[in-house]
């Protein structure tokens, strides 16, 4: 079956710019996360959604950052007001509930 | 909350010979334990996994290893191959939610 989508796959923006980063999660997985990984780093937790409970928000960095999920399947990540430490592959993943993650590709987001 | 810890941060090996890579880990509610490989400018990608109930797991070259009293896991790769050469990220979801914590990831250099 499809795995997960994200659009677009790159994003160059200008420094105090909005950004609207999008995720298709796979079909029927109740569970969503986004990432954020710099480059040659790790996997920075942002945001993650399970079914109709509050999101875990926890790891946003900034209240520029923030994100929406809606009717439990697409997720849209905004970063507002972007610097150009934003620039960064923004990863999202689906899971079912106690297991693995699948992860999209990712958005490379380039800001200058 | 979850504390995943993953050494060696790098790693190089000569083709042929055998590679380890080690995770500790310090919620005791953690009960599945992924490995990610993520090639240069890929998505990670599940390799292997190990759940609580098991010490010891292996697909062909790749193994992995649980000590729950410890709190430890490990990833065996044998006969090592350049195309294992990537990053190597291990990861626990703790049975008390769905909340995926990372280690900091591994560099795995295979040396023709």
């Amino acid at each position: 079956g499809a795995g997960v989508s994200q659009s677009p796959s790159n994003k160059v923006t200008e420094k105090g710019k909005d950004v609207e980063l999008r995720c298709d999660p796979i079909s029927g997985h109740t569970a969503l996360y986004w990432y954020r990984q710099s480059l040659g780093q790790g996997l920075e937790f942002l945001i993650y959604f399970q079914g109709n409970s509050a999101p875990d928000k926890s790891g946003l960095p900034s209240d520029r950052f923030s994100a929406e999920r809606t009717g439990g399947s697409v997720s849209t990540l905004t970063i507002q007001r972007t610097q150009q430490e934003d620039s960064a592959v923004y990863l999202c993943a689906s899971s079912t509930w106690g297991d693995t993650q699948y992860f999209g590709p990712g958005t490379r987001l380039t800001v200058l | 909350g979850e504390n995943v810890e993953q050494h060696p941060s790098t790693l190089s090996v000569q083709e042929g010979d055998s590679a380890v890579i080690k995770c500790t880990y310090s919620d005791s509610a953690s009960n599945y334990f992924p490995w990610y490989k993520q090639e240069l400018g890929k998505r990670p990608q599940l390799i292997i996994d190990i759940r609580s109930n098991v010490g010891e797991k292996k697909d062909q070259r790749i193994a992995v290893t649980l000590n729950k009293t410890a709190k430890h896991f490990s990833l065996h790769i044998t006969e090592t191959q350049p195309e294992d050469s990537a990053v190597y990220f291990c990861a626990a979801l703790s049975n008390t939610g769905n909340q995926f914590y990372f280690g900091t990831g591994t560099s795995l250099t295979v040396i023709p």
